[in-house]
């Protein structure tokens, strides 16, 4: 079945740096790709997506490209903030929504 | 932000009494979802309803059952709570089986 792996952190970078969160996936057919943020006590907030090969998902700096001949749909930020603490999901929509496991970022002053 | 209010936000029971989550969308949207999060297993589906008394089960659906009367509330019960059952819920909707999916606030329940 559908599935997505990503790196499980923590991930720790200070202010300013540069994020990247790897997320790979295994799909039938072209599924549609998303990233999602979780903030401490909170829901899944919806962050980006793309759903065709080499659609840029972007919103708040935040940026991610479906790859399709690598099967990946990367997390990147030039500039990471304290506020961008959370944890984020990868996920895909095929047959069914399949989410990762969630790469806990802490961003420090 | 997807106008969904779940109920309660947060409740402590007891092994073996019955416990019901409400979960009330504004959108109108066709799918609603409830999934559990847990530590070392992320977000995991129970139920889904794709219409009014239209369910199926997740991979986690043992011990749990639900309900759809309207389009905009969706009720998960757990006949007998376990303390396995201590868990952050998750209510989820989207307009169609693919487009996105949105996530109300999570109702923390404690089973003792």
């Amino acid at each position: 079945g559908d599935s997505v792996t990503q790196m499980e952190g923590p991930v720790t970078l200070s202010e300013e740096a540069f994020l990247t969160i790897n997320c790979t996936y295994t799909a039938t057919g072209y599924p549609s790709l998303f990233w999602y943020v979780q903030y401490p006590g909170e829901g899944l907030q919806l962050l980006l997506k793309a759903t065709k090969a080499d659609d840029k998902g972007s919103n708040k700096g935040f940026e991610a490209t479906y790859r399709k001949e690598t099967t990946s749909f990367h997390l990147e930020k030039g500039s990471v903030q304290v506020s961008d603490s959370a944890v984020y999901f990868c996920a895909l929509y095929g047959q069914n929504f399949v989410f990762g496991p969630g790469t806990r970022l802490s961003v420090l002053p | 932000d997807a106008g969904i209010t779940q109920s309660p936000r947060h409740k402590v029971t007891e092994t073996g009494t019955p416990v019901t989550l409400r979960c009330h969308q504004t959108e109108n949207h066709r799918y609603m979802y409830w999934y559990r999060q847990d530590p070392g297993h992320g977000l995991r589906l129970i139920h889904y309803s794709y219409g009014v008394k239209d369910t199926d089960k997740g991979e986690v659906s043992d011990g749990y059952s639900v309900s759809r009367s309207k389009t905009e509330d969706f009720l998960l019960t757990l006949e007998s709570a376990t303390s396995s059952q201590t868990s952050v819920y998750f209510c989820a909707i989207s307009d169609t089986g693919g487009n996105t999916i949105y996530f109300g606030e999570g109702s923390w329940l404690t089973v003792v």
